[in-house]
């Protein structure tokens, strides 16, 4: 089944604590990238890559960094999380057509305390 | 800069009772307006990619149109299972207006 899985699924934390969340799709897309959806301000891109080594920022990089190794996967990193970064994160992938649809992942909430 | 706006924000209709959800958008250069559909804590579900002024798709009991300001999603005699939260987003990268919440009621 083509799919974009993420995990965890939910994570509490705490302040400064580093967290990883990994995604990974199995479409061989070359396109990947990370939102976050907050209440009120809707989804907003943090960072996406365009194939393996290729990265760049989204609307709301701050406090993020992204790595891209291997087609598959795109993992995101918050290495001194702070409450502001509570959300709702979702990974996507798709083909390198401007035209192709992004399929998302099912989410990862993270509430940052 | 590029903008996209949806209303209205909340809708809620009788089952059977047809509607349009507007989103209207400013972009340099349209390279496709994309409808997505969102259930509670889940993913964006990809629906719809209109290429230009003047086409239109459909898909069950929706339907998108795009014009050069503004893309409609209209749907006819909507079922509860349509409820959902309605998205339309501009460029490849996914620049999304909030989002229009459908609540479709038995």
């Amino acid at each position: 089944e083509a799919q974009v899985t993420q995990n965890p699924r939910y994570l509490i934390t705490v302040t400064g604590k580093k967290l990883t969340v990994t995604c990974s799709q199995n479409m061989n897309h070359e396109y990947m990238s990370w939102y976050r959806q907050d209440p009120g301000l809707g989804l907003r891109q943090i960072y996406y890559s365009m194939n393996v080594e290729v990265t760049d920022k989204g609307d709301v990089p701050e406090g993020y960094k992204v790595s891209r190794k291997e087609k598959r996967n795109f993992p995101l990193i918050l290495e001194s999380p702070s409450p502001n970064q509570t959300s709702l994160y979702f990974c996507a992938s798709k083909g390198s057509s401007s035209y192709n649809e992004q399929f998302f992942g099912p989410g990862t909430r993270l509430t940052v305390l | 800069e590029d903008q996209v706006t949806q209303s209205p924000e909340a809708l809620r209709l009788q089952e059977g009772e047809s509607s349009s959800l507007n989103c209207s958008y400013t972009v340099s250069g349209l390279r496709g307006l994309f409808w997505y559909r969102q259930d509670p804590g889940k993913g964006p579900e990809f629906l719809f990619t209109l290429y230009s002024a003047g086409e239109e798709k459909e898909k069950e009991r929706l339907k998108a149109t795009l014009t050069k300001k503004e893309s409609f999603l209209h749907i006819t005699a909507p079922k509860p299972e349509d409820s959902a939260t309605y998205l339309c987003a501009v460029r490849s990268e996914l620049i999304f207006g909030t989002g229009t919440l459908l609540a479709v009621q038995p």
